[in-house]
Formats: structure tokens, C-alpha cells, sequence
């Protein structure tokens, strides 16, 4: 398994602004993944952040609103720019690791309100 | 294009019920199918199905894939508000790590 943290654990920000979440996991991990929920909504991929690589951005994110950076296999941050009301959601980190096969587990989330 | 369909979408029951939750995909490269449960912020991990027809159980919870009808169910025995939360299923597509998710069924177990 693996232990991920996030920080902050929730924000408000006001519009126009931008916010950085961190996400550290307890060991070395190659594949981690940062996934969006909005309210009421199910969990969506933004990107793919694999350390030694650019992200890979789903359809519909882009790196200009939503930039990443993985400087090592154990630490990652994921920006939202020039937030907006329709940002508001809850991010959270996810890593892939293998134990008696690939297992995904996920940070405590970071709950963002964009006023 | 690839998806992960629940059903239902959500589900009341009282303690002591079974319920059975739903899961139907769609995707290409299938590698594995996840369940998770999430009560407030972060899903927790549940099962991981990569094989049809072998049951994983823990505790009072079991879920089973079926790779040739494309579904999986996850069952729940002898409920208890603890268990008032919303079960998600991932779909796990090649070697990207990539997880598609369904919508999510809530259920809510009253005493």
C-alpha cells in the first residue's frame, strides 16, 4: 500500500487567483495520476504525472490552467490557475503501485471553493 | 469511447439487508476493474479484479468480475450504517494506470 498526504486539506480562494496542492507519498512511486470531483460527480482524470516526463493532460485540461510538476518519484504539485466558481471541486493525488498486483490508492483530497 | 456504468444509482436499505451493487464497462485494453469506497473526501480501496469468475471477499463484502459479460457486482451482507457511503468502480484500461470511473452508487443503510 502507500500512505499519500495533501496539503492544504481545503481552500478558499477567490476568483482570478491561483492555488498549489501538494501531494507526498510515503514511498517511491513512478505512475502518479491527479483526478478531480466535482460536486455531486463521479471522479475525472486531469493528468498523468510521471517523474523525468511532462504531464499528460486528459481531454478538456490543459497545462496553462492546470500545471504540474513531479521533481522526484516521491512528491508532486498540481496548480489551478486563474480559478474560476466552476473550480470548485475536490482534487486528489493517486499513486500506482504494485503489491501482489497494481493497486491505486488515493490522497485525503484537497476540497477547493472558488468564490 | 471508453465507460464504466453503475447501477443503481443509489440504494436505501435497512441494517441487516444484502444489497448488490452493479457494474457494467466498456473499455478498451481492459486491465483491471477497482472497487472503492468513499465516504468523505478520498476513496478507499476495496477490491481489485483482474480475473473472471474468482470471487475477492473481505469481511461482509465479496465482488466477482465477469470478463466475458463485461460487469462486475459487489455484494454486501448483513449491512450496517457503516456502510452508508458511495461505492465507486474504476476501470483500469492497458498500462496506463489510467482509471475510469462509473457515476458512483450512494447508498445509505438506516438502522
Amino acid at each position: 500500500s502507500a500512505v499519500i498526504s495533501q496539503k492544504p486539506s481545503r481552500d478558499i480562494c477567490q476568483r482570478g487567483t491561483s492555488l498549489t496542492i501538494q501531494c507526498q507519498v510515503d514511498s517511491q512511486v513512478t505512475m502518479m495520476f491527479w483526478y478531480r470531483q466535482q460536486p455531486g460527480q463521479s471522479l475525472t482524470l486531469i493528468a498523468t504525472a510521471n517523474q523525468g516526463s511532462e504531464a499528460t493532460y486528459e481531454s478538456g485540461f490543459v497545462i496553462d490552467k492546470f500545471p504540474i510538476s513531479r521533481p522526484n518519484l516521491t512528491f508532486s504539485t498540481l496548480t489551478v490557475s486563474n480559478m474560476s466558481p466552476e473550480d470548485s471541486s475536490i482534487y486528489l493525488c493517486s499513486v500506482l503501485v504494485w503489491g501482489t498486483d497494481y493497486e491505486q490508492y488515493f490522497g485525503p483530497g484537497t476540497r477547493l471553493t472558488v468564490t | 469511447e471508453d465507460k464504466v456504468v453503475q447501477s443503481p444509482l443509489s440504494l436505501v436499505v435497512h441494517e441487516g439487508d444484502t444489497v448488490t451493487l452493479n457494474c457494467s464497462y466498456e473499455v478498451t485494453n481492459f486491465r483491471s476493474l477497482l472497487w472503492y469506497k468513499q465516504e468523505k473526501k478520498a476513496p478507499t480501496f476495496l477490491f481489485m479484479l483482474t480475473s473472471s469468475g474468482i470471487e475477492k471477499k473481505s469481511g461482509r463484502l465479496s465482488s466477482i468480475l465477469d470478463k466475458k459479460e463485461l460487469f462486475s457486482i459487489l455484494n454486501i451482507t448483513a449491512t450496517q450504517t457503516g456502510d452508508s457511503a458511495i461505492y465507486l468502480c474504476a476501470v483500469g484500461s492497458s498500462n496506463t494506470g489510467k482509471l475510469i470511473f462509473g457515476q458512483g452508487t450512494t447508498l445509505q443503510v438506516k438502522p
